[in-house]
C-alpha cells in the first residue's frame, strides 16, 4: 500500500463545475496535509495546507480532512480553463522529529471551456 | 522579492561526468530538500538540512551530495554514482523542520537534468 495514493486521472469537468480530487494516506500519525498545483513542465505550488478535522476555505478552493476515515479532499469551485494542471497532494510523517512531506503521484485535472 | 532560485533551468551532461544544482532562497528558512521527480512517480526526497552544517539522506540518497554551508545556499552534486539521473530536480525550504504549520515547502523552479 503507498502512504499517499491518488486517482491519477484525468479528471475532466466543464468550466464552471465543482472539481473535487480526493487522497488517501496510511500513517495515522499525520498532522499535516498540503495540496500542491502543478503546471506541465513547472515546479509545484502550495495552494492549500490543513491540519485540522473539517474543511478549510480558501477563495475558490476548499480543503476537507476527515483524519478517522484518512483521506484529504480538494474542491475547486467554479472551475476555470487555467485550473487544469496536476494537483499533488502531501502528507507528512513525523521521523525523529523531522516532519517528512510523502507526496503522491497527483491527479491530472482538465477543465473544457 | 523573496523565493528560491535554482540553476540551471536546463543542465546536459555526459556519462561519468558530476554536475552541481545550485539552490538559493533570501526567504531566511532554516529547512531546504531536494527532491527529484520522473515522470508517473512522486517526489522522492534525497536530502534535507535542517540548519547551517547539517544534512541528512532522504529516501534515494545514493549517487548524490550535498552541503549546507551557508543558511541561504544548498547545492546538490549528482556524482557519477548515480545510475538513473535524468529527472526534474526540485528545491525546497520551509521556516523550520518542524512544528505544526512550519513545515510548508516551498519549491523553486526546478532543473531538468538529461544525460547523453
Amino acid at each position: 500500500q503507498k502512504e499517499v495514493e491518488q486517482n491519477s486521472g484525468p479528471l475532466s469537468v466543464p468550466e464552471g463545475a465543482i472539481a473535487s480530487l480526493n487522497c488517501t494516506y496510511s500513517d495515522r500519525g499525520s498532522q499535516s496535509f498540503f495540496w500542491y498545483r502543478q503546471y506541465s513542465g513547472k515546479s509545484p505550488e502550495l495552494i492549500m495546507s490543513i491540519y485540522s478535522n473539517g474543511d478549510k476555505e480558501d477563495g475558490r478552493f476548499t480543503a476537507q480532512l476527515n483524519k478517522a476515515s484518512q483521506y484529504v479532499s480538494l474542491l475547486i469551485r467554479d472551475s476555470q480553463p487555467s485550473d487544469s494542471a496536476t494537483y499533488l497532494c502531501a502528507v507528512n510523517r513525523v521521523n525523529t522529529g523531522f516532519q517528512k512531506l510523502v507526496f503522491g503521484t497527483g491527479t491530472r485535472l482538465l477543465v473544457s471551456p | 522579492d523573496g523565493g528560491i532560485t535554482q540553476s540551471p533551468k536546463y543542465l546536459f551532461r555526459k556519462e561519468g561526468q558530476n554536475v552541481t544544482l545550485s539552490c538559493e532562497q533570501n526567504l531566511n528558512h532554516d529547512a531546504m530538500y531536494w527532491y527529484r521527480q520522473d515522470p508517473g512517480q512522486g517526489l522522492r526526497l534525497i536530502y534535507y538540512s535542517q540548519i547551517v552544517n547539517d544534512f541528512q539522506k532522504g529516501d534515494i540518497a545514493e549517487g548524490y551530495s550535498v552541503s549546507r554551508e551557508k543558511k541561504e545556499s544548498f547545492p546538490l552534486t549528482v556524482t557519477s554514482a548515480q545510475k538513473n539521473p535524468t529527472a526534474f530536480y526540485l528545491c525546497a525550504s520551509s521556516i523550520d523542520f518542524g512544528g505544526r504549520g512550519y513545515n510548508e515547502q516551498f519549491f523553486g523552479p526546478g532543473t531538468r537534468l538529461t544525460v547523453l
